[in-house]
């Protein structure tokens, strides 16, 4: 299985500051990666699908990039409401495999 | 809209089974695979396999083969998870998700295994 690893777990940033997150895959899976967004006792959300494709109706503070083995996911400026756990997810074969998460906190 | 219903919480002894419900409404039922996701207390998320709606077939993740079991009942535009022997470390919320990508996602069945 394709292992996703994550970076960092953990992340203490304030509103307004633009963070950056990483998932490296173990092999080359394209551009087949999503972002999600999860908040305590919430189902995931969906951000970014596609690698760098923006969900409808999420804001466009949010992007992601990357092909290939290395990804990011980019907050543009915080806002309140961003202080959530982010999960990346590699969907270019079976078993999808997730990252083990980063948790955005206030600094 | 789409959405996605799940059952409701249950609490299961070890070596037991139980059977998680997903009924989708607001789209056509077997237009996109479901996929089952689950997340212990504290912890990160997890993929369990995935049924296609339309023709039954299934892909799990090998950690699951031989203990979860997916089906699917398009009469009813429902999805069906079933995990048997379960063991404490089965203690999870369960989630369903379907979409063009993977976007809707069930609120979660809390499954508890506990003597």
């Amino acid at each position: 299985a394709i292992q996703m690893t994550q970076s960092p777990s953990s992340l203490s940033a304030s509103v307004g500051d633009r963070v950056t997150i990483t998932c490296r895959a173990s092999q080359g899976i394209r551009k087949d990666l999503r972002w999600y967004q999860q908040k305590p006792g919430r189902a995931p959300q969906l951000l970014i699908y596609a690698a760098s494709s923006l969900q409808s109706g999420v804001s466009s503070r949010f992007s992601g990039s990357g092909s290939g083995t290395d990804f990011t996911l980019t907050i543009s400026s915080l806002q309140p409401e961003d202080f959530a756990t982010y999960y990346c997810l590699q969907d270019y074969n079976y078993p999808h495999t997730f990252g083990q998460g980063t948790k955005l906190e206030i600094k | 809209q789409v959405q996605l219903v799940q059952s409701g919480a249950e609490v299961k002894k070890p070596g037991a089974s139980v059977k998680v419900s997903c009924k989708a409404s607001g789209y056509t039922f077997t237009g996109y695979y479901m996929h089952w996701v689950r997340q212990a207390p504290g912890q990160g998320l997890e993929w369990m396999g995935r049924i296609n709606p339309n023709s039954g077939g299934t892909n799990y993740a090998q950690k699951f083969q031989g203990t979860v079991t997916m089906t699917r009942d398009t009469s009813i535009s429902t999805a069906y998870m079933e995990l048997i022997r379960l063991r404490s470390d089965d203690t999870a919320v369960y989630y369903c998700a379907t979409g063009a990508h993977l976007d809707v996602w069930g609120p979660g069945t809390t499954v508890t295994v506990s003597s």
